[in-house]
């Protein structure tokens, strides 16, 4: 059965950058891509990036690119994301989840299924 | 990007009761459809995938209808521990969007 567990949470100053990291059982790394998704206090899901760790390969949301960078350890079957340049409007709980089922119709878009636990990030001067 | 609308916002029901909810696609997604449930303080379940196919574990009281740009869930007879917050999502168009969610309360 596939886990995710998240590293703890984490205050910043803005301007700083912040690592979350996701750590999968079973054998996620070699059989499925893994996404982040945040949600920001008392708001909605917003998919934000996701990696495919047995090709390295990582792609972004438009609002993010440049500013995240996910990667993936398969020693250690750990996926990290990055966030550089915080704002205030960075402070949210990032999740990562698997990329689980995907559309007949489009590559590389997915529901998500099982989620980390999910990791606070505090972006406050 | 795909906007995903969800109604109503709030839906107050007495347990044991049915609850309805909708999801509207700006445009056709196809049956590329999930239903998510999130609790305070938990991270969000998948309950749907496909449109109206239940996720692992998943109770038959949860179904989901529809395909193109409407969407339905139903909870057939609300339980105590339904009372949450349910998103929509589509992935059909890259990138994955969210509807707003629906908090389903006690009446």
């Amino acid at each position: 059965q596939v886990q995710l567990v998240q590293s703890g949470a984490e205050v910043k100053m803005p301007g700083s950058s912040v690592k979350v990291s996701c750590k999968a059982s079973g054998d996620i790394f070699t059989t499925s891509s893994l996404s982040w998704v945040r949600q920001a206090p008392g708001q909605g899901l917003e998919w934000v990036g996701r990696i495919i760790p047995i090709l390295g390969m990582a792609n972004y949301a438009q609002k993010f690119q440049g500013r995240v960078t996910i990667t993936a350890d398969k020693s250690t079957n750990t996926a990290t994301m990055e966030v550089s340049s915080l704002r205030f409007d960075d402070t949210a709980v990032y999740y990562c989840a698997r990329d689980h089922v995907g559309s007949l119709n489009t590559p590389n878009v997915y529901c998500f299924d099982p989620w980390g636990q999910g990791t606070l990030v505090t972006v406050s001067s | 990007e795909i906007l995903m609308t969800q109604s109503p916002a709030t839906l107050s029901v007495s347990p044991g009761e049915r609850a309805t909810l909708s999801c509207r696609a700006s445009q056709s997604v196809s049956s590329s459809l999930a239903w998510y449930q999130q609790k305070p303080g938990q991270a969000p379940r998948l309950l749907i995938y496909g449109a109206s196919t239940r996720a692992t574990d998943i109770p038959a009281r949860f179904s989901g209808s529809g395909s193109g740009t409407e969407f339905t869930l139903t909870i057939s007879s609300l339980q105590s521990e339904d009372f949450a917050v349910y998103y929509c999502q589509q992935y059909n168009h890259w990138p994955e969007t969210f509807g707003q969610g629906t908090k389903v309360e006690i009446k």
